[in-house]
């Protein structure tokens, strides 16, 4: 499968516990994105990577989200000290760069915080 | 991107009926976005419009940019049981997507 693949595709945990998501995009594709949605909502921008720079982080990000692209390839997606708030969808997100608005979605990584 | 709403919230058709979900900004958009989310899916993308007053078909999907770039319409004709799911559009400006928050269409067959 040559799609976008993101794991754990669910994650349970306590509140104040870490935890990371990993995303593995479309070989060819150097743009990288995280969106974060919850039920009855679209998704929202968290973050995103051309290659290996971040370009873009959102406002509404608390700083105990971070996100690396190290190598341009793989993506994580760490959250520090979970809150309830904190439970969604998080989704990543690939595109080649000249096409930006046609983003190709992975499965998904859905955090519940108890 | 700029912020878009879309309407209606929820559409329920029987099947063979159509049906239709709009998009609007308050702003003029280059671009608009369509994705379409199945029940337990992740959002899958339909097509991009950035002319004015396009239209373009993907079989009983007709999709529409208003001719101010201010709106945009997605029309499905005689809907079956597999359309059903979220439909959200999108604008991107600047390499960030920003969403609708969609209109969920259910069909009873």
């Amino acid at each position: 499968d040559t799609g976008v693949s993101q794991d754990p595709r669910h994650k349970i945990t306590k509140r104040g516990q870490n935890v990371t998501f990993r995303c593995d995009p479309i070989s060819e594709h150097n743009r990288l994105y995280w969106y974060r949605q919850t039920l009855g909502q679209g998704p929202e921008f968290l973050t995103y990577f051309q290659n290996e720079a971040q370009l873009e982080k959102s406002r509404l990000l608390s700083d105990r989200f971070s996100a690396e692209r190290p190598k341009g390839s793989f993506s994580t997606l760490e959250i520090q000290r979970t809150e309830q708030g904190d439970s969604a969808m998080y989704l990543c997100a690939s595109s080649l760069t000249y096409a930006a608005g046609e983003l190709f979605f992975g499965e998904g990584s859905r955090l519940t915080v108890l | 991107g700029q912020q878009v709403m879309q309407i209606p919230q929820y559409q329920h058709v029987q099947e063979g009926e159509d049906f239709t979900t709009y998009c609007n900004s308050s702003t003029t958009l280059s671009n608009i976005q369509w994705y379409k989310q199945r029940p337990g899916g992740h959002p899958v993308f339909l097509i991009q419009l950035v002319k004015s007053g396009e239209v373009k078909k993907q079989k009983r999907l007709t999709f529409q940019f208003g001719e101010a770039k201010k709106n945009s319409s997605l029309h499905i004709t005689a809907t079956q049981t597999t359309d059903v799911g979220t439909y959200f559009c999108a604008n991107t400006n600047a390499g960030k997507s920003t969403f609708g928050d969609g209109t969920t269409l259910t069909v009873k067959p």
